[in-house]
């Protein structure tokens, strides 16, 4: 079957950096999306990896390791507004089908 | 203004009535998909659409039911037949369809069924 890690909560500190771990067992893997997902809101594309490496947009990053079935996503100069929901979804069984994990609260504490 | 519509946010029905949830979008993409997400549990798809008059299956299907009769529009009937229906539906759309294509979301309906 598909499955998907990663934590359930995390807090952190305005201004300081977090990273968000995300580990797959999945068959057919084609890529990672990292979404958020603000209480009650629709989840916002943040980003998307498909081979081994680090992306970077902005204040957010992601990273990907398909030998190891491991991603993160990386927020820096944290904001009050960055406390949400981040969803790591996996593309499975070899077409645009994702399988998403349950989603990390993150928490940004003054 | 380009993007997903779904209405209404919030939605309340009786037990044992069939409900249709409504998803627009006028961003001309090829596929559409519908999924549920419950508390503490990831997003789960219930059907995917990737051209008109053609859909299938996704991981929760028992109990919904979707027509895909104009590219922009992709509704969803939660029936009787589904146990638990009380939810926060999302609908999303990508270009094609195909395997990298990023998926974009609406904003939701959050159904309860009293």
């Amino acid at each position: 079957g598909q499955n998907i890690d990663q934590p359930t909560e995390m807090t952190a500190t305005e201004g300081a950096i977090v990273q968000i771990n995300c580990t797959y067992q999945t068959s057919g893997f084609n890529g990672l999306f990292w979404y958020q997902q603000h209480a009650g809101e629709a989840p916002t594309f943040l980003s998307y990896n498909v081979l081994d490496g680090l992306e970077e947009k902005g204040r957010f990053s992601s990273f990907l390791s398909r030998s190891k079935g491991y991603s993160y996503l990386l927020l820096k100069e944290l904001q009050m507004k960055d406390s949400a929901s981040y969803l790591c979804a996996a593309i499975t069984g070899g077409g645009n089908k994702l399988t998403f994990g349950t989603g990390t609260q993150l928490k940004v504490e003054l | 203004d380009g993007g997903i519509t779904q209405s209404p946010k919030y939605l309340f029905r009786k037990e044992g009535q069939n409900v249709t949830l409504s998803c627009e979008q006028n961003l001309n993409h090829d596929a559409m998909y519908w999924y549920r997400q419950d508390p503490g549990q990831g997003l789960r798809l219930i059907y995917y659409s990737q051209i008109v008059n053609d859909f299938q299956k996704g991981d929760i299907a028992e109990g919904y039911s979707v027509s895909r009769e104009k590219k922009e529009s992709f509704p969803l009937t939660v029936t009787s037949a589904q146990k638990n229906p009380t939810a926060f539906y999302l609908c999303a759309s990508s270009s094609t369809g195909g395997s990298t294509d990023t998926q974009y979301f609406g904003p939701g309906t959050r159904l309860t069924v009293l």
